[in-house]
């Protein structure tokens, strides 16, 4: 079945350190692939996307490239700040048939000054 | 332009009772979903509408159901409410139904059921 595969958390840093969330994913054909960020009590707010292999996603200095050797969409940041603590899920839509959004278990990142 | 609106944000509820969620999609948006998020199970998709019609259903028990309107705003109810139903409850919406759509989250409503 189609499934997406989070690293464990709470992933810690530093202020101004680099940041990578490794994300993979199993899917038929090819996906579309998100990453939503949840802060603390609220809903999911769209990150970035990218609908075909080799799309780069990026948005507030995030980044993120499908790569469909690998199955692979890592989230990438060169400089984190404190407010970028947050949960971040990964998620996939297939491009046909059942095409709900699957997401990852989530990775909570934690932003220290 | 006003984003998903879900409506009430907070809700507590005994066993046995049923409960209907609302939800208000970004204006022009067809397309409405809804999800359960857990501490244990993450975030699992309940079902899909698009233009009055249920496209998708996850893997729920019939007591969850859902409808939408015309304006396409949407509801979803629980009957004979359980402890495990205890969770955040999304919906989401997209201008039209497919993979490539991106889903818009509302805050959610927050439902505790004792």
């Amino acid at each position: 079945g189609n499934s997406v595969t989070q690293m464990e958390g709470p992933v810690t840093l530093s202020e101004e350190a680099f940041l990578t969330i490794n994300c993979t994913y199993t899917a038929t054909g090819y996906p579309s692939l998100f990453w939503y960020v949840q802060y603390p009590g609220e809903g999911l707010q769209l990150l970035l996307k990218a609908t075909k292999a080799d799309d780069k996603g990026s948005n507030k200095g995030f980044e993120a490239t499908y790569r469909k050797e690998t199955t692979s969409f890592h989230l990438e940041k060169g400089s984190v700040q404190v407010s970028d603590s947050a949960v971040y899920f990964c998620a996939l839509r297939r491009d046909t048939g059942f095409q709900k959004l699957v997401f990852g278990t989530g990775t909570r990142l934690l932003v220290s000054p | 332009k006003a984003g998903v609106t879900q409506t009430p944000r907070y809700l507590i509820k005994t066993r046995g009772q049923q409960v209907t969620l609302s939800c208000s999609p970004i204006s022009g948006h067809r397309s409405v979903s809804w999800y359960q998020q857990t501490p244990g199970q993450g975030l699992q998709f309940l079902f899909e509408y698009f233009s009055e019609t249920q496209r998708n259903k996850g893997n729920f028990p019939g007591r969850f159901s859902g409808r939408q309107f015309s304006n396409s705003r949407s509801e979803m109810n629980v009957s004979t409410l359980e402890l495990g139903d205890s969770a955040l409850y999304l919906c989401a919406s997209s201008l039209r139904a497919g993979a490539e759509e991106t889903q818009y989250f509302g805050p959610g409503t927050r439902l505790l059921v004792l």
